[in-house]
């Protein structure tokens, strides 16, 4: 079982804001990195550390964190943001690495 | 640009072995952290191990460790996933990753399919 428990599902009307979670006791500790998979396709970096996003990831994402919740932001949702998104951190040793189960996000 | 390409998956008998192989360019193959993450059919991404630039430092999942083996070829760009003792379990695609952060990874192949059945 995962040690980051993700919704398992979430909706969001066109245009409008989700916000997605992620928790974990090791996430008090290291920050959240979090990825969108769109069907048949490899998973793709969204946000990770404090406040980082990759080259060419729009700024309608982003990221936050507070105890042992981060949380990623979509401003603005679009038809095309309809995935999987998966949140990943360390372990508790600090060692391992960790995903959590995924959110299904269906944008209405 | 950066590509991760994999390959070597395939159909093998549980108790089987398989070694998956990632080939890399487009970026300082050497200087780079890498993982292997897999994913199986209709279930969510699973870390299952990460080497260092040099080959230093290595960790596997708690789920793997003792039958799946890491490895580099820093002069081939090359990473690699050496399985054994294969359990249905460990069917899945398997994604080589470029380790960003430790736990972020920013670049990933297409994935190769290892299915384990009888």
């Amino acid at each position: 079982s995962s040690e980051l428990t993700q919704d398992p599902a979430v909706s969001v009307a066109l245009g409008q804001t989700v916000r997605i979670t992620c928790q974990g006791d090791s996430l008090t500790n290291y920050y959240a990195s979090w990825y969108h998979q769109k069907a048949g396709q490899a998973p793709v970096l969204l946000f990770y550390g404090e406040d980082k996003r990759p080259s060419g990831i729009p700024d309608r994402f982003s990221g936050s964190s507070s105890g042992n919740t981060a949380s990623l932001t979509i401003t603005g949702a679009r038809a095309e943001d309809e995935a999987d998104y998966y949140c990943s951190s360390r372990d508790r040793s600090g060692n391992l690495v960790v995903f959590g189960g995924g959110t299904k996000l269906t944008v209405l | 640009e950066v590509q991760l390409v994999e390959s070597g998956g395939g159909l093998v008998k549980p108790g089987g072995s398989l070694r998956v192989s990632c080939a890399a360019s487009g970026f300082n193959f050497s200087s780079h952290s890498l993982n292997w993450v897999r994913q199986a059919p209709g279930k969510g991404l699973e870390w299952v191990s990460f080497i260092s630039s040099s080959g230093s430092y290595i960790y596997y999942a708690d789920s793997v460790k003792g039958r799946f083996t890491i490895s580099r070829d820093n002069a081939k760009n090359s990473l690699y996933l050496q399985m054994n003792s294969l359990r249905t379990e460990d069917t899945a695609v398997y994604y080589c990753a470029t380790d960003k952060t430790g736990s972020s990874f920013d670049n990933w192949g297409q994935g190769t399919l290892v299915t384990v059945s009888s």
